[in-house]
């Protein structure tokens, strides 16, 4: 258990359509990280914020945001789903040494 | 473009035999991590490298980061089949803020390994 803990586990809805996914990192990380895995494309960076600001922006489409809050929780809006949005989005915590990630379980979601 | 390329892509082998996997870029990087994935999981940290020319064993796994700090292999004694699954390697970006170093990712060496 990574103690990054991921909400909802699966998620299918239909094109057009707009989710959140929720993610809360382990005590005591400032970072989260969000990315996207397909089974072609890979681990692709998304996002990252620190103790509630955007860091970095990898390939986030701009129908994506996110936002980390006061609790350091973190959630992930996707809005006008495609087809090709479905993939397992993971959430990784980390801002400790040797810029080390500890991924959650993952949410899998699915566009129909 | 930072790349990470990881080789071989597919690797399926006996329970029982050794490999390698290679993970290589031309870029220099402060620390080079390496990652296993299960099936619909999140990856698992394994190691962590930063010193060129380093080695870590854990357990039957052996790591090493090159010399020059821009590649990395991973040896595995005597495979069984629960080390099934995608070996991913990330790059520390040494060419960013060292408290934040941008992690570069490679796409992963899929390892089956039949009983």
């Amino acid at each position: 258990d990574s103690g990054v803990t991921q909400t909802p586990k699966h998620l299918i809805t239909a094109t057009g359509q707009r989710v959140t996914l929720r993610c809360s990192p382990r005590s005591g990380d400032l970072s989260v990280y969000w990315y996207q895995q397909s089974l072609d494309q890979g681990l692709q960076f998304l996002i990252q914020y620190y103790n509630g600001e955007e860091r970095a922006k990898g390939n986030i489409l701009e129908r994506f945001s996110a936002q980390q809050f006061p609790d350091l929780h973190s959630e992930l809006n996707l809005s006008s789903l495609e087809l090709g949005d479905s993939a397992l989005y993971f959430c990784a915590s980390g801002g400790r040494a040797d810029n080390e990630q500890f991924f959650g379980p993952g949410t899998r979601l699915t566009v129909l | 473009t930072q790349l990470l390329e990881q080789s071989p892509q597919f690797l399926s082998i006996q329970e029982g035999e050794n490999l390698t996997v290679y993970c290589n870029s031309s870029s220099v990087f402060s620390s080079l991590q390496w990652y296993r994935q299960e099936p619909g999981e999140g990856p698992v940290l394994l190691v962590t490298v930063v010193t060129g020319g380093e080695v870590k064993k854990l357990k039957r796994l052996t790591f090493q980061f090159g010399d020059a700090r821009k590649d990395s292999s991973l040896h595995i004694t005597a495979a069984q089949p629960g080390d099934t699954g995608l070996y991913l390697c990330a790059g520390a970006d040494a060419g960013t803020e060292k408290d934040n170093r941008k992690l570069i990712w490679g796409l992963g060496t899929s390892l089956a390994v039949n009983p």
